[in-house]
């Protein structure tokens, strides 16, 4: 079983409609979840940080956190064409060392015109 | 401006030949880490550094070395015994002993 897994899609969805990521994880000490955005050929940019249970809102973007059940999910509402990237979620356990941070394998997204 | 220097940003490599890719921060960023990304994976960790003069072997450390002699650098040698070097090479920094990492635009690497 992968530590971190997503599905790799692609998820396809159109343009303002809400567009819902998941990921899980395995090891149950992770304490600090991350959303990356990566557009091809391009390094990954950090979208969102959360670090409790619950929902975090930033602008169109939310994350979503449930450590009893283990996944982290993404929305973003109101879709652009622009939005249309890879969506790497990574894990940090509590142990904190770097070497901690595992990422997924994406999942590509495509926002339709 | 702020931020992560990788270079070069492309490089073509011949089989047999050691190449070295630069990463510099003038985030003040303690953390520096070394990623390899391939068509359609994750990132896997190959090298990272919490201080300076100190790193630690990541998930892929074979066939690659590193240095860390200043806190804004730290470069990543791809050697000969690297068996499948081509692929994507990122530098990340870390803000903060928890923090979430920042990415350089990265390095990519080809050998013909």
């Amino acid at each position: 079983q992968k530590e971190v897994e997503q599905n790799s899609g692609p998820l396809s969805v159109p343009e303002g409609a809400i567009a819902s990521l998941n990921c899980t994880y395995s090891d149950r000490v992770s304490q600090s979840f991350f959303w990356y955005r990566q557009y091809s050929g391009k390094s990954p940019e950090l979208i969102m940080s959360i670090y409790s249970n619950g929902d975090k809102e930033d602008g169109r973007f939310t994350a979503q956190l449930n450590k009893a059940s283990q996944y982290v999910s993404l929305l973003i509402r109101d879709s652009q064409p622009s939005d249309s990237a890879t969506y790497l979620c990574a894990v940090r356990a509590v142990r904190g060392s770097a070497r901690q941070l595992t990422f997924g394998s994406g999942t590509q997204l495509t926002v339709l015109p | 401006d702020g931020g992560i220097t990788q270079s070069p940003k492309y490089l073509f490599r011949k089989e047999g030949q050691n190449v070295t890719l630069s990463c510099e921060q003038n985030l003040n960023h303690d953390a520096m880490y070394w990623y390899r990304q391939d068509p359609g994976q994750g990132l896997r960790l190959i090298y990272y550094s919490q201080i300076v003069n100190d790193f630690q072997k990541g998930d892929i450390a074979e066939g690659y070395s590193v240095s860390r002699e200043k806190k804004e650098s730290f470069p990543l040698t791809v050697t000969s015994a690297q068996k499948n070097p081509t692929a994507f090479y990122l530098c990340a920094t870390q803000r903060g002993p928890t923090g979430e990492l920042f990415f350089g635009e990265g390095s990519r690497l080809t050998v013909l």
